[in-house]
């Protein structure tokens, strides 16, 4: 299972963390990613961590904005969003593949995020 | 730039209809795999298909995947009330690791 949280209303140009918790398997056996859905739109990648944290990769859109960490101690993903816009606001889904190229094989309900004044 | 199309953008069909829906990889990919995957409302999506035809666990056999090179096909032999619902086509394996599709809506008729 894989829970969201950390989402809101946040104005043009602020910071937001989500967090994702993963219960049910080994968190460090899996790559995790963010996969986002503007309201009414389609499904984007983010970014990906591999099961080590030694690894990440990152969607244009985000790079240099966007940090993803993970704890496997505390078997969390965290995605730290900076210098956030409009074009930010989406439902933001954690997901798990088997390696960080493998589609996605269990998905969190998503979590809201408004970027807005 | 890397782009996946899927068509039609919506389907309009009956239960017990059968459903073709097309996905087009980008041929600039050094590699083309594809996953599928559908979308309900209010709801994560879910993987059905991967590397093209293998079907994900607990997914029913009237989902089927096929294709090769850059054109993939998800077929749903006889659909289901519950299978009324946007697929959404992923390009993977490559650089950016993972590219969606915009989607296909499968509708009542």
């Amino acid at each position: 299972q894989l829970l969201e949280s950390g989402g809101g209303l946040i104005q043009p140009g602020g910071s937001l963390r989500l967090s994702c918790a993963a219960s049910g398997f080994t968190s460090s056996s899996y790559a995790l990613s963010w996969v986002r859905q503007a309201p009414g739109k389609g499904l984007e990648w983010v970014a990906v961590i591999s099961g080590s944290g030694g690894v990440t990769f990152y969607a244009d859109s985000v790079k240099g904005r966007f940090t993803l960490s993970r704890d496997n101690s505390k078997n969390m993903l965290y995605l730290e969003m900076n210098s956030l816009t409009a074009e930010d606001t989406a439902t933001y889904f954690c997901a798990r593949g088997a390696t960080t190229v493998d589609p996605f094989d269990s998905w969190g309900q998503g979590i809201l995020v408004i970027v807005s004044s | 730039e890397i782009v996946v199309t899927q068509s039609p953008g919506t389907l309009s069909l009956s239960p017990g209809e059968r459903a073709t829906l097309s996905c087009r990889a980008s041929p600039s990919a050094r590699y083309i795999l594809v996953a599928w995957y559908q979308q309900k409302p209010g709801q994560a999506p879910r993987l059905l298909i991967q590397d093209g035809s293998t079907r994900a666990t607990g997914i029913p056999d009237r989902f089927s995947g096929s294709g090769s090179g850059t054109d993939f096909t998800l077929t749903i032999s006889r659909l289901e009330p519950e299978d009324f619902a946007i697929y959404y086509c992923q390009q993977y394996g490559g650089s950016p690791p993972f590219i969606f599709g915009p989607g296909t809506k499968v509708e009542l008729k």
